[in-house]
Protein backbone atom coordinates (compact mmCIF):
# COMPACT_ATOMS: atom_id res chain seq x y z
CA UNK A 1 0.00 0.00 0.00
CA UNK A 2 1.11 3.52 -0.63
CA UNK A 3 -0.76 4.63 2.31
CA UNK A 4 1.45 6.83 5.32
CA UNK A 5 0.48 4.31 8.11
CA UNK A 6 -0.46 6.29 11.56
CA UNK A 7 0.29 5.10 14.92
CA UNK A 8 -1.36 4.62 17.42
CA UNK A 9 -4.81 3.55 15.89
CA UNK A 10 -6.52 4.92 18.74
CA UNK A 11 -5.12 7.14 21.72
CA UNK A 12 -7.00 7.96 25.11
CA UNK A 13 -5.72 10.93 26.84
CA UNK A 14 -6.49 13.32 29.91
CA UNK A 15 -6.44 17.40 29.18
CA UNK A 16 -3.94 18.88 29.77
CA UNK A 17 -1.97 15.79 28.25
CA UNK A 18 0.36 15.92 25.28
CA UNK A 19 -0.54 13.55 22.56
CA UNK A 20 2.04 12.47 20.09
CA UNK A 21 1.00 10.11 16.79
CA UNK A 22 3.27 8.99 14.14
CA UNK A 23 2.84 8.38 10.30
CA UNK A 24 5.14 6.47 8.16
CA UNK A 25 5.53 6.29 4.39
CA UNK A 26 7.23 3.91 2.11
CA UNK A 27 8.54 5.96 -0.39
CA UNK A 28 10.20 9.48 -1.03
CA UNK A 29 7.83 12.95 -0.44
CA UNK A 30 7.28 16.45 -1.59
CA UNK A 31 5.47 16.92 1.65
CA UNK A 32 3.19 15.50 3.96
CA UNK A 33 0.34 17.09 5.68
CA UNK A 34 -1.80 16.41 8.62
CA UNK A 35 -5.64 17.06 8.51
CA UNK A 36 -7.74 16.90 11.60
CA UNK A 37 -11.62 14.98 11.00
CA UNK A 38 -14.51 15.80 13.57
CA UNK A 39 -16.57 12.50 14.39
CA UNK A 40 -18.64 12.14 10.75
CA UNK A 41 -17.44 15.79 9.44
CA UNK A 42 -15.05 16.95 6.38
CA UNK A 43 -11.21 16.97 6.96
CA UNK A 44 -9.50 19.79 7.60
CA UNK A 45 -6.08 21.05 6.99
CA UNK A 46 -3.72 21.59 10.35
CA UNK A 47 -0.22 21.62 8.81
CA UNK A 48 2.14 21.40 5.90
CA UNK A 49 5.85 19.81 6.49
CA UNK A 50 7.94 20.10 3.13
CA UNK A 51 10.83 17.45 2.99
CA UNK A 52 13.01 19.71 3.25
CA UNK A 53 11.93 20.80 6.80
CA UNK A 54 12.68 19.11 9.47
CA UNK A 55 10.05 20.67 12.56
CA UNK A 56 6.88 23.28 11.67
CA UNK A 57 4.86 24.72 14.74
CA UNK A 58 0.99 26.34 14.29
CA UNK A 59 -0.04 26.76 17.98
CA UNK A 60 -0.43 23.56 19.76
CA UNK A 61 0.65 21.49 17.28
CA UNK A 62 4.13 20.64 16.51
CA UNK A 63 5.28 18.71 13.36
CA UNK A 64 8.75 16.74 12.95
CA UNK A 65 9.50 15.10 9.44
CA UNK A 66 12.69 12.31 9.29
CA UNK A 67 13.04 11.85 5.94
CA UNK A 68 15.72 9.36 6.67
CA UNK A 69 13.33 7.20 9.06
CA UNK A 70 10.39 8.10 6.40
CA UNK A 71 8.07 9.10 9.49
CA UNK A 72 6.26 12.08 10.61
CA UNK A 73 5.13 13.06 14.11
CA UNK A 74 2.22 15.38 14.95
CA UNK A 75 2.44 16.53 19.02
CA UNK A 76 -0.68 18.34 20.59
CA UNK A 77 0.37 20.27 23.75
CA UNK A 78 -1.89 20.92 26.72
CA UNK A 79 -4.87 18.86 24.73
CA UNK A 80 -8.62 20.10 25.39
CA UNK A 81 -11.99 18.22 25.04
CA UNK A 82 -12.33 19.80 21.63
CA UNK A 83 -8.85 18.21 20.14
CA UNK A 84 -11.01 14.75 20.34
CA UNK A 85 -11.15 13.63 16.69
CA UNK A 86 -9.01 11.63 14.06
CA UNK A 87 -5.98 12.60 12.84
CA UNK A 88 -4.85 11.88 9.24
CA UNK A 89 -1.07 12.32 7.29
CA UNK A 90 -1.49 13.03 3.97
CA UNK A 91 1.82 12.22 1.66
CA UNK A 92 2.19 14.07 -1.60
CA UNK A 93 4.56 10.63 -2.67
CA UNK A 94 7.07 12.02 -5.77
CA UNK A 95 6.34 11.51 -9.03
CA UNK A 96 2.95 10.45 -8.23
CA UNK A 97 1.49 13.92 -8.43
CA UNK A 98 -1.31 12.67 -5.86
CA UNK A 99 -2.04 12.94 -1.89
CA UNK A 100 -2.40 9.44 -0.16
CA UNK A 101 -4.28 9.29 2.83
CA UNK A 102 -3.40 7.36 5.72
CA UNK A 103 -6.01 5.24 8.08
CA UNK A 104 -5.56 7.91 10.80
CA UNK A 105 -5.14 8.29 14.71
CA UNK A 106 -8.35 8.31 16.82
CA UNK A 107 -7.78 10.78 19.32
CA UNK A 108 -10.13 11.18 22.99
CA UNK A 109 -8.96 13.94 25.40
CA UNK A 110 -11.21 13.24 28.29
CA UNK A 111 -12.43 16.06 30.80
CA UNK B 1 -16.69 32.69 4.01
CA UNK B 2 -14.32 30.15 2.32
CA UNK B 3 -15.79 26.59 1.43
CA UNK B 4 -17.29 23.66 -0.33
CA UNK B 5 -20.74 22.54 0.16
CA UNK B 6 -22.71 19.39 -0.26
CA UNK B 7 -25.90 18.18 -0.63
CA UNK B 8 -27.59 16.36 0.81
CA UNK B 9 -26.25 15.51 3.67
CA UNK B 10 -28.42 12.67 4.41
CA UNK B 11 -29.69 9.91 1.92
CA UNK B 12 -31.44 6.83 2.25
CA UNK B 13 -31.87 5.32 -1.37
CA UNK B 14 -33.03 2.26 -2.60
CA UNK B 15 -31.37 -0.39 -5.27
CA UNK B 16 -30.98 1.33 -8.75
CA UNK B 17 -32.15 4.47 -8.23
CA UNK B 18 -30.21 7.16 -9.82
CA UNK B 19 -28.83 10.04 -7.14
CA UNK B 20 -26.59 13.39 -7.91
CA UNK B 21 -25.12 14.41 -4.83
CA UNK B 22 -23.98 18.01 -5.59
CA UNK B 23 -20.89 19.56 -4.44
CA UNK B 24 -19.64 23.49 -4.81
CA UNK B 25 -16.95 25.37 -4.32
CA UNK B 26 -16.75 29.46 -3.63
CA UNK B 27 -12.64 29.49 -3.94
CA UNK B 28 -12.38 29.66 -7.50
CA UNK B 29 -9.84 26.48 -7.20
CA UNK B 30 -9.38 24.52 -10.51
CA UNK B 31 -8.87 20.79 -8.72
CA UNK B 32 -11.94 19.09 -7.42
CA UNK B 33 -12.29 15.40 -6.47
CA UNK B 34 -14.89 12.96 -4.77
CA UNK B 35 -13.50 10.44 -2.10
CA UNK B 36 -15.63 8.21 -0.13
CA UNK B 37 -14.27 6.91 3.38
CA UNK B 38 -15.19 3.63 4.61
CA UNK B 39 -14.33 2.01 8.17
CA UNK B 40 -10.64 0.47 7.86
CA UNK B 41 -10.15 1.62 4.18
CA UNK B 42 -9.66 4.93 5.00
CA UNK B 43 -10.26 7.69 2.53
CA UNK B 44 -10.47 6.11 -1.61
CA UNK B 45 -10.55 8.58 -4.28
CA UNK B 46 -13.52 7.86 -7.11
CA UNK B 47 -12.96 10.80 -9.35
CA UNK B 48 -11.33 14.08 -9.72
CA UNK B 49 -11.10 17.00 -11.96
CA UNK B 50 -8.32 19.03 -13.02
CA UNK B 51 -10.44 22.11 -14.45
CA UNK B 52 -13.42 22.69 -16.32
CA UNK B 53 -14.42 19.40 -18.66
CA UNK B 54 -11.49 17.69 -17.45
CA UNK B 55 -11.89 14.73 -15.26
CA UNK B 56 -10.45 11.60 -14.80
CA UNK B 57 -10.38 8.35 -12.56
CA UNK B 58 -9.73 8.30 -8.81
CA UNK B 59 -8.83 4.91 -7.29
CA UNK B 60 -13.11 3.57 -7.32
CA UNK B 61 -13.90 4.96 -10.22
CA UNK B 62 -16.70 1.66 -10.90
CA UNK B 63 -20.14 2.80 -10.00
CA UNK B 64 -19.49 6.86 -10.18
CA UNK B 65 -19.92 9.37 -12.64
CA UNK B 66 -19.17 12.98 -12.74
CA UNK B 67 -19.32 16.32 -14.80
CA UNK B 68 -17.53 19.53 -14.46
CA UNK B 69 -19.32 22.09 -16.90
CA UNK B 70 -18.60 24.79 -14.44
CA UNK B 71 -15.89 25.97 -12.32
CA UNK B 72 -17.55 25.86 -9.14
CA UNK B 73 -19.50 22.59 -9.49
CA UNK B 74 -18.37 18.72 -9.49
CA UNK B 75 -21.73 16.48 -8.94
CA UNK B 76 -21.54 13.07 -7.94
CA UNK B 77 -23.76 10.82 -10.09
CA UNK B 78 -24.36 6.86 -8.99
CA UNK B 79 -26.84 6.51 -11.91
CA UNK B 80 -27.97 2.40 -10.29
CA UNK B 81 -26.68 2.28 -6.61
CA UNK B 82 -26.09 -0.62 -4.99
CA UNK B 83 -25.52 -1.84 -1.33
CA UNK B 84 -21.78 -1.87 -1.70
CA UNK B 85 -21.91 2.44 -2.43
CA UNK B 86 -23.56 2.76 1.08
CA UNK B 87 -20.74 5.29 2.24
CA UNK B 88 -19.87 8.90 3.29
CA UNK B 89 -18.95 11.00 1.06
CA UNK B 90 -16.57 14.02 0.72
CA UNK B 91 -15.90 16.54 -2.08
CA UNK B 92 -12.95 18.42 -2.10
CA UNK B 93 -11.18 21.41 -3.79
CA UNK B 94 -7.75 22.68 -4.33
CA UNK B 95 -5.81 25.83 -5.52
CA UNK B 96 -4.58 23.80 -8.66
CA UNK B 97 -3.34 20.19 -7.90
CA UNK B 98 -4.15 17.07 -5.56
CA UNK B 99 -0.92 17.96 -3.69
CA UNK B 100 -2.20 21.63 -2.43
CA UNK B 101 -4.06 22.01 0.77
CA UNK B 102 -7.44 20.10 0.30
CA UNK B 103 -10.57 22.02 1.16
CA UNK B 104 -13.21 18.81 2.22
CA UNK B 105 -17.07 19.40 2.35
CA UNK B 106 -18.89 18.18 5.58
CA UNK B 107 -19.53 14.91 3.99
CA UNK B 108 -22.80 13.01 2.72
CA UNK B 109 -23.55 10.24 4.09
CA UNK B 110 -25.16 7.66 2.08
CA UNK B 111 -27.29 4.71 2.37
CA UNK B 112 -28.36 2.36 -0.07
CA UNK B 113 -30.62 -0.13 1.06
Amino acid sequence: SQQGEEDPQALSIQEGENATMNCSYKTSINNLQWYRQNSGRGLVHLILIRSNEREKHSGRLRVTLDTSKKSSSLLITASRAADTASYFCATDLTGFQKLVFGTGTRLLVSP
Amino acid sequence: EAQVTQNPRYLITVTGKKLTVTCSQNMNHEYMSWYRQDPGLGLRQIYYSMNVEVTDKGDVPEGYKVSRKEKRNFPLILESPSPNQTSLYFCASSFRRQTDTQYFGPGTRLTVL
